[in-house]
């Protein structure tokens, strides 16, 4: 059965890195979306992306987030500098073009200290 | 934006109990999907379940779309049901219908 693949499953970096958290969608689907979930919270929507481009993002993404598809396969999220505070899960899904079934990762730990 | 809350918030069964949990939202929904959060943080799709009643084992969910509620029956609960469960509905505001969940109902299943 397709499924939506996140790597690394846990990743620990210092204040003020940089990271990348990659994705690799369901082959077929066209809408791609990162989710966050802070420790004991709620699942909190973060961006969507569709046709190349962002389509919708929460006022949690700012500037220091980016995303991109940087080939056909790969959907990825940049952290600039990241924070204490974006400690977190970070779960990647993907949906087909006219679906309404979201299909979710297993999900990123990040662990900024 | 739409809200969605999610009864109990907090539930210990005995191993072999059963239970329903509920999830209710605040406006008209065309999809409404259950996961279950095991304790490695992994989120684990159960139903897509916009209307009607799904049965997966010894799960099974109820959405009645028109009363603005859904509810996730687990029977025989056994140890490994133990996580939190969240319901997630889609936003009727743009056009990539974003996920909005709830709050979440831990499970505990003790021995």
């Amino acid at each position: 059965e397709p499924e939506v693949t996140q790597t690394p499953s846990h990743q620990v970096t210092q204040m003020g890195q940089e990271v990348i958290l990659r994705c690799v969608p369901i082959s077929n689907h066209l809408y791609f979306y990162w989710y966050r979930q802070i420790l004991g919270q709620k699942v909190e929507f973060l961006v969507s992306f569709y046709n190349n481009e962002i389509s919708e993002k929460s006022e949690i993404f700012d500037d220091q987030f980016s995303v991109e598809r940087p080939d056909g396969s790969n959907f990825t999220l940049k952290i600039r500098s990241t924070k204490l505070e974006d400690s977190a899960m970070y779960f990647c899904a993907s949906r087909l073009d006219g679906g309404t079934e979201a299909f979710f990762g297993q999900g990123t730990r990040l662990t900024v200290v | 934006g739409i809200q969605v809350e999610q009864s109990p918030p907090d539930l210990i069964l005995q191993e072999g109990a059963n239970s329903t949990l509920r999830c209710n939202f605040s406006d008209s929904v065309n999809n409404l999907q259950w996961f279950h959060q095991n304790p490695w943080g992994q989120l684990i799709n159960l139903f897509y379940i916009p209307s009607g009643t799904k049965q997966n084992g010894r799960l099974s969910a109820t959405t009645v779309a028109t009363e603005r509620y859904s509810l996730l029956y687990i029977s025989s609960s056994q140890t490994t049901d133990s996580g939190v469960y969240f319901c997630a509905v889609p936003s009727n505001t743009g056009t990539a219908s974003k996920l909005t969940f709830g709050t979440g109902t831990r499970l505990q299943v003790t021995l």
